[in-house]
């Protein structure tokens, strides 16, 4: 199976920047890689698919790129809602399709 | 506005079988994959498996795939899962969702259900 790798485990970050957060593929998954968000208690969210678009609802502040096995989720102007953790998600080679271990962005 | 609900016992004993359903409002239940998906502090996030309809085979993780049953009954909109043999690996938040219309993604999750295995 396809074994996701992010970087960094946590990363901070001050609120009205910018974050960076990179997903690692063990082989290529072309742009079939998804990005969600999870705030404690609650379900994932989909924020983006197919590497680079985004979900309904989605602000433009989150942006994806990348394909084969680099992957980067960017956050731009990071407001307090968007301190959570977020996980990265292949679909390229299933089954199994699978997540990586998460990022917490904290402030 | 697509909603889903997980519902089921919250304590299962080692050995004996998890039984989760997942209840579905505002979508068709023939036009979607539907699937189960946990979350463990050990493992993360956990693809357990999909189902389209009764007349398509489920898809499961190869890892789980010898204990998962993922049944679907579109008159009552529910579709379900069951885990046999179960340890206290299995100890997890477990999720429904729906799978995407064209991106193996999932776009509607429940709100989870925490099952612990203990006896």
């Amino acid at each position: 199976e396809v074994v996701m790798t992010q970087s960094p485990a946590t990363l901070s970050v001050s609120p009205g920047e910018s974050a960076s957060l990179s997903c690692r593929a063990s082989q290529s998954v072309s742009v079939n890689l998804a990005w969600y968000q999870q705030k404690p208690g609650q379900a994932p969210r989909l924020l983006i698919y197919a590497s680079s678009t985004r979900a309904t609802g989605i602000p433009d502040r989150f942006s994806g790129s990348g394909s084969g096995t680099e992957f980067t989720l960017t956050i731009s102007s990071l407001q307090s809602e968007d301190f959570a953790v977020y996980y990265c998600q292949q679909y390229n080679d299933r089954p199994p399709i699978t997540f990586g271990q998460g990022t917490r962005l904290e402030i | 506005q697509v909603q889903l609900q997980e519902s089921g016992p919250g304590l299962v004993k080692p050995s004996e079988t998890l039984s989760l359903t997942c209840s579905v409002s505002g979508a068709s239940m023939n036009d979607f994959y539907w699937s189960w998906i946990r979350q463990s502090p050990g493992k993360g996030l956990e693809w357990i498996g999909n189902i389209l309809s009764t007349h398509y085979n489920p898809s499961y993780n190869p890892s789980l795939k010898s204990r998962v049953t993922i049944s679907i009954d579109t008159s009552t909109n529910q579709f379900s899962l069951r885990l046999t043999s179960v340890t206290p690996a299995d100890t997890a938040v477990y999720y429904c969702a729906r799978r995407a219309e064209r991106y193996f993604v999932f776009d509607f999750w429940g709100q989870g259900a925490l099952v612990t295995v203990s006896s």
